[in-house]
């Protein structure tokens, strides 16, 4: 069965402090894996997904997350967090419906809450 | 703004009680997911429905049902509402071929 752990679950840095959040899958098809962010208040958004090629992904808001197959691994980094990048970030692992070629559910890890102080 | 809306935003049930949320797709998806977000954990897969018709389901009891209209619209029940059952509910819509999911804000049940 599919699993996404994220060991680092509460995470403080100041403003323009280098990033990185851990992710670790299990999975045994096709992998195709995915960050999102959950703003306070707000819906959970796609920060950068990785379904093949490149295995450094770039995405939204400087964000960019590197696939090591050999380590079962999609860590998120961001060279300088900004204040507002406080949030919660939920690394997740897609799943596929082998007969009907269609994507099924996403695993999610339990998620790491990033806080940034001024 | 994705697109997805959810109905209500927040709701109080006691328990034993029955409660219907409501997603509406964004434009163009065929597929429709929920899931559920206990506090301070990830959403955990429910069920997807496609072509108004099952698609997967996780490790919830037959009490948690769906629908999907032929508009993608759809619905999650959930009878005799439990204590654990308060949490957010998050529905999804994609294309089913991409797998790339758009979250809705979600409904907010509290059961007492």
């Amino acid at each position: 069965a599919q699993s996404v752990s994220q060991h680092n679950h509460h995470v403080i840095l100041s403003e323009a402090a280098s990033l990185e959040l851990g992710c670790n899958y299990s999975y045994g098809g096709t992998v195709n894996l995915f960050w999102y962010v959950q703003y306070p208040g707000q819906h959970l958004q796609l920060l950068l997904k990785y379904f093949s090629g490149d295995p450094l992904v770039k995405g939204i808001k400087g964000f960019e997350a590197e696939f090591i197959k050999s380590k079962f691994s999609f860590n998120l980094r961001k060279p300088s967090v900004q204040w507002s990048d406080t949030a919660e970030y939920f690394c997740a692992v897609m799943s596929w419906v082998i007969n009907t070629g269609t994507a099924s559910k996403l695993t999610f890890g339990t998620g790491t809450r990033l806080q940034v102080t001024l | 703004e994705t697109g997805v809306t959810q109905s209500p935003t927040h709701l109080i049930k006691t328990r034993g009680q029955q409660v219907t949320l409501r997603c509406s797709s964004q434009s163009g998806h065929n597929t429709v997911s929920w899931y559920q977000q206990a506090l301070g954990q990830g959403p955990q897969f429910i069920f997807q429905y496609y072509r108004e018709e099952e698609n997967g389901r996780g490790n919830f009891p037959p009490r948690f049902s769906g629908l999907q209209f032929p508009n993608y619209s759809s619905e999650l029940n959930v009878n005799a509402l439990e204590l654990d059952d308060s949490a957010l509910y998050l529905c999804a819509s994609s294309l089913a071929k991409t797998g790339e999911l758009f979250f809705g804000e979600g409904s907010r049940l509290t059961v007492l």
